[in-house]
């Protein structure tokens, strides 16, 4: 049973266009979302948050829209850069221990 | 400050042996976990902590141990390593609810 999905293994955009990458959850105790970008052979470095008490978070570039009625999240990067090619995963959690449930990931490349 | 530090980076283990994958955080956080990530999938939750001497089992334990004797370490421990268990091995570390988790550049374990 998989709590978070991403349903786009990849996303190929253009430089300089936006990527608009999805992710769906089905728990309703999930309260904190984050973003994380991989490159091959390196851990997930963090990219941005959101809390369930807000619809919309910005940092830069990147932008997280979080629709709980829909139990929907996205992640807006405008505008995409080839150094934006990784793969994305999508997380979230539920208060206790703040363990981490990941989606599946989406590969994005970004074309000059 | 080296972050999430883990060894070794890679190792081949035959069925059956047993070995130990090492975490270290100089970051003072309270929280560390580890994950595993199989090919094309995101990562699970293996075991995680929330302080020295505390730990609890995540998604897939089966197969695994660990220990928290100090703030800054976590290793992880295989004891009858099986075909099963070869994948990408990630340790984190964070400061708990509502924060991002550190992720380390992980332990890739093939079992043959």
């Amino acid at each position: 049973d998989q709590q978070v999905k991403q349903n786009s293994p990849s996303l190929s955009v253009q430089e300089g266009r936006i990527s608009i990458l999805n992710c769906d959850y089905t728990n309703s105790m999930f309260d904190y979302f984050l973003w994380y970008k991989k490159y091959p052979a390196e851990g997930p470095t963090f990219l941005i948050s959101i809390s369930s008490i807000k619809d919309k978070n910005e940092d830069g570039r990147f932008t997280v829209f979080l629709n709980k009625s829909a139990k929907h999240l996205s992640l807006h990067i405008v505008p995409s850069q080839p150094g934006d090619s990784a793969v994305y995963f999508c997380a979230a959690s539920a208060a206790a221990g703040n363990k981490l449930t990941f989606g599946g990931g989406t590969r994005v490349l970004v074309k000059p | 400050n080296a972050g999430v530090t883990q060894t070794p980076k890679f190792r081949i283990l035959k069925i059956g042996q047993s070995m130990t994958l090492q975490c270290a955080q100089d970051m003072n956080h309270n929280y560390m976990y580890w994950y595993r990530q199989d090919p094309g999938m995101g990562l699970k939750l293996i075991y995680y902590s929330v302080g020295a001497g505390i730990t609890d089992k995540g998604e897939v334990p089966n197969g695994y141990n660990v220990s928290r004797s100090t703030t800054e370490d976590f290793p992880l421990r295989l004891e009858l390593a099986a075909p099963s268990q070869t994948s990408v091995y990630f340790c984190a570390s964070g400061e708990g609810t509502g924060y991002e988790q550190y992720f380390g550049p992980g332990t890739r374990l093939t079992v043959t």
